[in-house]
């Protein structure tokens, strides 16, 4: 299997602050990776995919780059809805996720 | 609009079994690869099943394999997710999910639905 390295597993920021999550594969997964953010009791939602792909209707202060083992999320100006845990996904193989971010606000 | 609807959770023993339904409506289920996702509770998101539209290619979590099974019915727009010997590790809200565009890979997860909670417990 695939282990994806999720760091940090929580933040706590200031809004307007920009944001940088950063996830790390254990072996070589291209381009294959997705970011989600899920809001408490909700489902996830798909922000990014394909490293660095924006879904549709998804604010562009959301962004993701990285390609092979390192991948990076950033939110560029933190908003108060932007509170959710994100996790990073991979499908190169059958797909594994990080453990997690949870971010807050200061 | 696309919708996903969960159903069959509950609370159950100790290598007991429980039946996981999915309806789906809004879109041509038929054309779509179908995913069952997980998450215990306050833990993080496990991926658990996979199945091709035409039920031809079905993958597990190595987790799951040997105790679970996962099948669908395109006349009846449905996923479902067959769980046997369940342990309490397998206690989590189940979700099934579907990729967000067919031009890109199925595990791409666009659509989610609510979630059915899943608990093992004597």
């Amino acid at each position: 299997d695939i282990q994806m390295t999720q760091s940090p597993s929580s933040l706590s920021a200031s809004v307007g602050d920009r944001v940088t999550i950063t996830c790390q594969a254990s072996q070589d997964i291209s381009n294959y990776l997705n970011w989600y953010q899920q809001k408490p009791g909700k489902a996830p939602k798909l922000l990014i995919y394909d490293a660095s792909n924006l879904e549709t209707g998804v604010p562009s202060r959301f962004s993701g780059s990285g390609s092979g083992t390192d991948f990076t999320f950033t939110i560029s100006s933190l908003q108060p809805e932007d509170i959710a845990t994100y996790y990073c996904q991979q499908y190169d193989n059958l797909p594994t996720f990080g453990g997690g971010t949870k971010v807050e606000i200061k | 609009e696309v919708q996903l609807v969960e159903s069959g959770g509950g609370l159950v023993k100790p290598g007991g079994s429980l039946r996981l339904s999915c309806a789906a409506s809004g879109f041509t289920f038929s054309s779509y690869s179908m995913n069952w996702v997980r998450q215990a509770p306050g833990k993080g998101l496990e991926w658990v099943s996979s199945i091709s539209s035409s039920s031809s290619y079905i993958y597990y979590a190595d987790s799951v394999k040997g105790r679970f099974t996962i099948s669908r019915d395109n006349a009846k727009n449905s996923l479902y997710l067959q769980m046997n010997s369940l342990r309490a590790e397998d206690t989590a809200v189940y979700y099934c999910a579907r990729g967000s565009d067919p031009r890109r890979s199925g595990f791409s997860l666009g659509y989610w639905g609510q979630g059915t909670l899943v608990t093992v417990s004597s």
